[in-house]
């Protein structure tokens, strides 16, 4: 079992709507990772968070450290939104991120 | 150039060959790993380099063997892989080990 689990696992929007990605975990963490990663192949790094929010543009990120949960907002989504969003965690011990296997993201014009 | 870069962007390899991926970054980063990423899996965790030192080897297979001569070139060498070594690897760095990662746009590899 995956210490990180994210849902949906595929998620189709129409333009504008208003999107919410989840990710939950089963350890102590100190950090989560919030990443995109487009056809293609390459990974960018959208959020790390440790409380509360952070937002950036249309993306908005929250995290519940006691309830070991954090969703990922998109606001206005658009087609160029799409790709696949991938959460990792960064443990109280340890010493590696473990990711979850990504959420697929569709946005339709 | 900027970021991290990883060449080349797809390898299609036989099982005997040798070959070698190359990354770099050019952000100053302290720390920098290889990850694998198979279809519908995580990513996993391949090798982790600080400071020049690999401090992390996540029982990987010793048909891949990584190399970082400086804080920013990172090279994975590659030799008698098994098709299910077929993926997409990725580099990443960051500015000390566990911050915020930043990726390559990966290599796809292809053995035949």
């Amino acid at each position: 079992k995956n210490e990180v689990e994210q849902s949906p696992q595929n998620l189709t929007a129409q333009e504008g709507e208003f999107i919410t990605i989840n990710c939950s975990y089963s350890v102590g963490i100190s950090a989560l990772h919030w990443l995109q990663q487009h056809p293609g192949g390459g990974i960018v790094s959208l959020f790390m968070l440790s409380s509360g929010k952070k937002k950036h543009g249309r993306l908005i990120a929250t995290i519940n450290i006691q309830e070991k949960h954090s969703s990922l907002h998109i606001t206005a989504s658009h087609p160029r939104d799409s790709a696949v969003y991938i959460c990792a965690v960064r443990p109280n011990t340890g010493n590696q991120f473990y990711f979850g296997t990504g959420t697929s993201l569709t946005v339709i014009p | 150039e900027t970021g991290v870069t990883q060449t080349p962007r797809h390898l299609v390899m036989g099982m005997t060959n040798k070959k070698s991926l190359k990354c770099e970054q050019h952000l100053g980063h302290n720390a920098m790993y290889w990850y694998k990423q198979s279809a519908k899996k995580p990513l996993e965790l391949m090798f982790v380099y600080s400071l020049e030192e690999r401090v992390e080897n996540n029982s990987v297979p010793s048909r891949f063997s990584p190399e970082c001569p400086n804080s920013s070139h990172l090279f994975l060498h590659l030799h008698t892989l098994q098709p299910e070594d077929s993926a997409l690897y990725l580099c990443a760095s960051s500015p000390q080990r566990l911050a915020e990662q930043f990726f390559g746009p990966g290599t796809r590899l292809t053995v035949l």
